[in-house]
């Protein structure tokens, strides 16, 4: 079984509607968690970084930590065609050099 | 204020060839990560170094080697090249302690033929 756990998708929606993203995880001792967009054959982009558990918004984006469920997920509001990308999830532990750990991405795709 | 850039962009090698990716880390960091994506998958932690030193290992062969230098940017080295080993190759920049979270490059595009 896989750390982190994401739905590749694509999920497809048309412009204007709300989107959900989701991971899951097994490790518990995971404290500080990410979302990354990756636009095709680039690098990945940090939008929202939260700890622990709890809710953190910046714009359209807003992010939920449910450490309880082990379920972290992301929401855009009023989402755009510039939206379509691939969104990664990423978390690590509470301590300094701590790795990275990824979800496999979930390519959302936007239609005007 | 230039973000972490990686040279070269993409690069084609030969099974048994060796290669050296470059990465020079965000102004103010001096932790970076080397991550390798493969297509369709999310990055995969190779190793991070701190203070010319390898702090963390992934799960990866000693074929994969690295090395910081005092100004703080790294390299990757791939020995031995094999066809598995195609994949973009991410570097991470970061200070090692708190809240500071990673910041990517555009990352190499190798493919091994």
């Amino acid at each position: 079984q896989k750390e982190v756990e994401q739905d590749p998708g694509p999920l497809s929606v048309p412009e204007g509607a709300i989107v959900s993203l989701n991971c899951t995880y097994s490790n518990s001792a995971f404290q500080y968690f990410m979302w990354y967009r990756q636009y095709s054959r680039k690098g990945p982009e940090l939008l929202m970084y939260t700890y622990s558990s709890g809710n953190k918004e910046d714009g359209r984006f807003t992010a939920q930590v449910d450490k309880s469920s082990k379920y972290i997920s992301l929401f855009i509001r009023d989402s755009q065609p510039s939206d379509s990308a691939t969104y990664l999830c990423a978390m690590r532990r509470d301590t300094g050099f701590q790795k990275l750990v990824f979800g496999t991405g979930t390519r959302l795709l936007v239609s005007p | 204020d230039a973000g972490v850039t990686q040279s070269p962009t993409h690069l084609i090698k030969t099974r048994g060839q060796q290669v050296t990716l470059r990465c020079s880390p965000k102004s103010g960091h001096d932790t970076v990560s080397w991550y390798q994506q493969a297509l369709g998958q999310g990055p995969q932690f190779i190793f991070q170094y701190y203070e010319e030193e390898e702090r963390q290992r992934g799960n990866f062969p000693d074929r994969f080697s690295g090395h910081q230098f005092p100004n703080y940017s790294s390299e990757l080295n791939v020995n031995a090249l094999l066809l598995g080993d195609s994949a973009l190759y991410l570097c991470a920049s970061s200070t090692p302690v708190g809240l500071d979270e990673q910041f990517f490059g555009p990352g190499t595009r190798l493919t091994v033929l």
